[in-house]
């Protein structure tokens, strides 16, 4: 049973670019999770999704971040028109019940802003 | 708001030495608390966690204990090896949506 997959695992974008960053959940699992990894930081929650729902966004900031997890295919984050301040590891958790504690994370995608 | 606060590193130890790494939590209500690791190049794994007070929570030898009176989830290790270099992070989570990480603390063992 393939973990968690992310990618790209890295990902240089120029400032005003978009970012596109890819998770494929656990087989199985319907819940995902996306955290935000600043230097020398901790993980900072962003958003919970379930499929074709988005259960939680408290985290994420008001603009330029959307986030889908679609009916098929990988749940993507999306940060328009990027600035360096985005700069950092993003990963992605998934669940099989919603319940957070039994989530598995991904090996992460590092974003770099030029 | 619920947070977490972590023992800044990084950590060096020589093998078989004893490891602490210290955290204290805040929170509004009664948390889970979580350590997790995450080994270069990987994601974060759940190492052991506890649901409530005076639990503690244990594996590969690492263990912490609940304690709601000093608020803190401090893991502990007997003896470490080469092999427990990693970034560990505390974390506590009061519902289902939301989990709060430390900042995380890096641990290099020495041969």
């Amino acid at each position: 049973n393939a973990g968690v997959m992310q990618n790209p695992r890295h990902l240089v974008r120029r400032r005003g670019q978009e970012a596109r960053l890819r998770c494929s959940p656990m087989k199985g699992h319907s819940h995902v999770y996306w955290y935000r990894q600043l230097p020398e930081e901790g993980l900072k929650f962003m958003v919970y999704l379930q499929k074709e729902n988005i259960i939680d966004e408290s985290g994420m900031p008001k603009e330029r971040f959307s986030a889908e997890f679609p009916k098929e295919g990988p749940s993507i984050l999306r940060i328009q028109q990027v600035v360096r301040g985005d700069s950092a590891a993003y990963f992605c958790a998934s669940s099989p019940k919603g319940l957070i504690y039994e989530q598995y994370f991904g090996p992460g995608t590092r974003l770099t802003v030029t | 708001g619920n947070s977490v606060t972590q023992m800044e590193g990084p950590v060096t130890l020589s093998e078989e030495a004893f490891l602490t790494i210290n955290c204290t939590y805040t929170a509004t209500g009664y948390p889970s608390l979580f350590w997790y690791v995450q080994y270069p190049g990987e994601g974060l794994q759940l190492l052991l966690k506890a649901t409530k007070a005076d639990d503690k929570g244990s594996n590969k030898g690492f263990e912490a204990t609940y304690r709601k009176e000093t608020t803190s989830f401090h893991l502990e290790k007997g003896s470490v090896q080469v092999s427990d270099s990693a970034v560990y992070f505390c974390a506590l989570s009061e519902n289902n949506n939301d989990m709060r990480f430390g900042a995380g603390t890096r641990l290099t063992v020495k041969p």
